[in-house]
């Protein structure tokens, strides 16, 4: 069955700290691909997307992630924390790569660690 | 820019009674919007997608009975909870989309839904 797998359901890194939340994805061909983020009681924040092209794609709020079409992953980065990138994390894909339904992830919910 | 506006942000109603949630896209026009569902600590459900001007197609298992949905205009979808009862207690978010196939959805900020 097709899915979206972000394997850490938690995770807590000290501020400062690099990150790197997973996302695992298994569709034949080359989906969309997101990150967004979501404050609590609050609505989603796309942080990027990978559409085509170059494999690395710069987001907002300093985020990146990597596109690795052998491991089928989609991994976000951040090379510095900061306590108000406290949050839950959705990796999703765009199954049809035509702007229909986002299939999302059970995301993963990051703490920082003063 | 792609701002869109849910309203409420809260409701707290009694069992039986219909909720109407607004979705609107502020500064473009969404050919599809999207519903979502999400309980506490879970990630969104889709319940349904609609096109602006269509009837809207329901993801298995969302009783569109209970669940009614009306895009009516290129900047404006709203769900109804009929005969809401506590199990419909739940986070509701909308997204809009402008249908375009490298163009993402852009998400409400959701509306709490408390049914007693």
């Amino acid at each position: 069955a097709q899915s979206v797998t972000q394997p850490d359901i938690h995770i807590t890194v000290s501020e400062g700290a690099s990150l790197e939340l997973r996302c695992n994805y298994s569709y034949g061909a080359t989906p969309y691909l997101f990150w967004y983020v979501q404050s609590p009681g609050q609505g989603l924040q796309l942080l990027l997307k990978y559409f085509s092209g170059d494999t690395l794609v710069q987001g907002i709020k300093g985020f990146e992630a990597e596109f690795k079409r052998s491991q089928s992953s989609f991994n976000l980065r951040k090379p510095s924390v900061h306590w108000s990138d406290a949050a839950e994390y959705f990796c999703a894909v765009d199954e049809y790569s035509s702007a229909s339904k986002i299939i999302f992830g059970s995301g993963t919910r990051l703490s920082i660690r003063p | 820019g792609a701002v869109v506006s849910q309203h409420p942000s809260w409701v707290i109603c009694k069992s039986g009674t219909s909720v109407k949630i607004e979705c609107r896209s502020l500064d473009f026009q969404a050919t599809t919007m999207f519903w979502y569902r999400q309980f506490p600590k879970q990630s969104l459900m889709l319940m349904a997608t609609s096109n602006e001007g269509s009837k809207a197609t329901y993801e298995q298992g969302v009783e569109k009975d209970k669940f009614l949905i009306n895009h009516a205009s290129l900047t404006l979808s709203t769900l109804t909870v009929t005969s809401a009862h506590p199990e419909d207690s739940s986070f509701y978010i909308c997204s809009a989309s402008v249908g375009h196939s490298n163009q993402p959805q852009h998400f409400g900020d959701g509306t709490r839904l408390s049914i007693l």
